[in-house]
């Protein structure tokens, strides 16, 4: 069964230290790997889409990395403007995306 | 370009009751797909429609039913609601074809008492 499991559930930063999440997942023939902003009470924004290990994309202060069984979105000396909660989603059959749980990022001036 | 837009924003319902959900995806785009967020199991896929058809459907009741109009927007449908059923129910459009990023709209959040 295709599964997505990010980690950590929960992540405090201070202004300018910078981290990474993780997505690891399980899934028969991978067709696309897609990390997600959300914001409270909003829906969720797309930030990228990975598709063959190696592959990497940037967008201002945040690098999403892809291998054969994880993904990793870096953050680079983050504001909090960037507190949020980040979703990692696979594809599976159709369209369909298989998210994970999310990390909630909070960081503090 | 205006985005994804569902209505209501907000609903409260009671068990037994049933209730529509709407969607209008961003202009030209003919996929909407919809899903269910909870705190327990976060997002969910219930089902996808592209030119009027359903395409594909997740594990979940027959409860849960949606249509798609000529102009691509799309109503979602539960009847019988439970209480398990509150949640944020959430609206992503799709260009189509091979465009495969999904934009999401801001959701209804429904509440069942």
């Amino acid at each position: 069964e295709d599964q997505v499991t990010q980690s950590p559930e929960a992540l405090r930063l201070q202004e300018g230290e910078s981290s990474s999440l993780n997505c690891s997942y399980t899934v028969s023939g991978l067709r696309g790997l897609f990390w997600y902003r959300q914001d409270p009470g909003k829906g969720p924004e797309f930030l990228f889409t990975l598709y063959s290990a190696g592959e990497e994309k940037e967008k201002e202060r945040l690098k999403a990395t892809l291998t054969k069984k994880e993904s990793f979105l870096h953050i680079t000396a983050p504001k909090p403007e960037d507190s949020a909660t980040y979703l990692c989603a696979v594809r599976v059959s159709g369209y369909a995306l298989n998210f994970g749980k999310g990390t909630s990022l909070l960081v503090t001036p | 370009k205006a985005g994804v837009t569902q209505t209501p924003r907000y609903l409260i319902k009671t068990r037994g009751q049933q209730v529509t959900l709407s969607c209008s995806p961003i202009s030209g785009h003919r996929s909407v797909s919809w899903y269910q967020q909870t705190p327990g199991q976060g997002l969910q896929f219930l089902f996808e429609y592209f030119s009027e058809t359903q395409r594909n459907k997740g594990n979940f009741p027959g409860r849960f039913s949606g249509r798609q109009f000529s102009n691509s927007r799309s109503e979602m449908n539960v009847s019988t609601l439970e209480l398990g059923d509150s949640a944020l129910y959430l609206c992503a459009s799709r260009g189509g074809g091979l465009q495969e990023t999904q934009y999401f709209g801001p959701g209804t959040r429904l509440l069942v008492l």
